[in-house]
């Protein structure tokens, strides 16, 4: 079972703020954030790990909500470099196989 | 340095035939994943290595489908008697453990099943 990511789609002007969030009713050991430009291979934004711990390289930021296990990642004052499918992957831990499951995708598009 | 390799790009089969997809992850990395992606679609896991060993294979299609990997390095997906709804992106990710640890991807391969 797949996490629910929402919205599906947004459009914003360049300067503006997005969020996404994804959510899942499994239990959650991580998260990841990452973000796929059309006809590229997906690249790694963030990674939000159980008790706060957050890894990134990006000036975009992620939070998670554990009572209502729901991550949310944040656009803020988005460049034109941000548009793309943003897809948040779960990680179960080891009764989930210590795999992600994806899922279905944000599409972005910023426009000037 | 180096990052996941995947060949081929791009492959071109008949309906029927068997096809192999190979991924070089990054030196180091002990854990390799495939995915499959449709055009326009998320990634939908297929399977999951640690090591030489795959502790996840739940998300193999059927058993025309079937990975393995050596060395702790390359791994090979194979698809026998390949079908149309075979078609889509093959995705090799790998990263230095498990889930806690970020996923580097390989340019996929795209297979076009005729």
């Amino acid at each position: 079972q797949q996490p629910v990511q929402s919205p599906q789609a947004v459009i914003l002007r360049e300067g503006e703020d997005a969020v996404i969030n994804c959510s899942s009713s499994k239990a959650l050991y991580s998260v990841h954030w990452y973000r796929q430009k059309h006809g590229e291979a997906p690249v790694f934004l963030m990674i939000l790990l159980k008790g706060g711990e957050q890894k990134g390289h990006e000036k975009i930021s992620a939070s998670f909500n554990e009572k209502k296990q729901q991550s949310s990642l944040y656009l803020t004052a988005s460049q034109l470099s941000y548009s793309g499918t943003y897809f948040c992957g779960w990680g179960g831990g080891a009764a989930a196989g210590n795999k992600l499951t994806f899922g279905g995708g944000t599409r972005v598009l910023v426009k000037p | 340095g180096a990052g996941v390799s995947q060949s081929p790009s791009n492959k071109v089969t008949e309906k029927g035939k068997d096809v192999e997809l190979r991924c070089d992850p990054i030196s180091g990395h002990t854990a390799l994943y495939w995915y499959r992606q449709s055009l326009g679609q998320g990634l939908e896991f297929l399977i999951y290595f640690q090591g030489n060993s795959a502790p996840d294979k739940s998300g193999l299609p059927s058993d025309r489908f079937s990975a393995e990997r050596t060395g702790g390095s390359v791994s090979t997906l194979t698809i026998q008697r390949t079908q149309q709804e075979d078609s889509a992106v093959y995705l090799c990710a790998s990263s230095f453990r498990g889930q806690f640890y970020e996923q580097y991807f390989g340019p996929g391969t795209r297979l076009t099943v005729t």
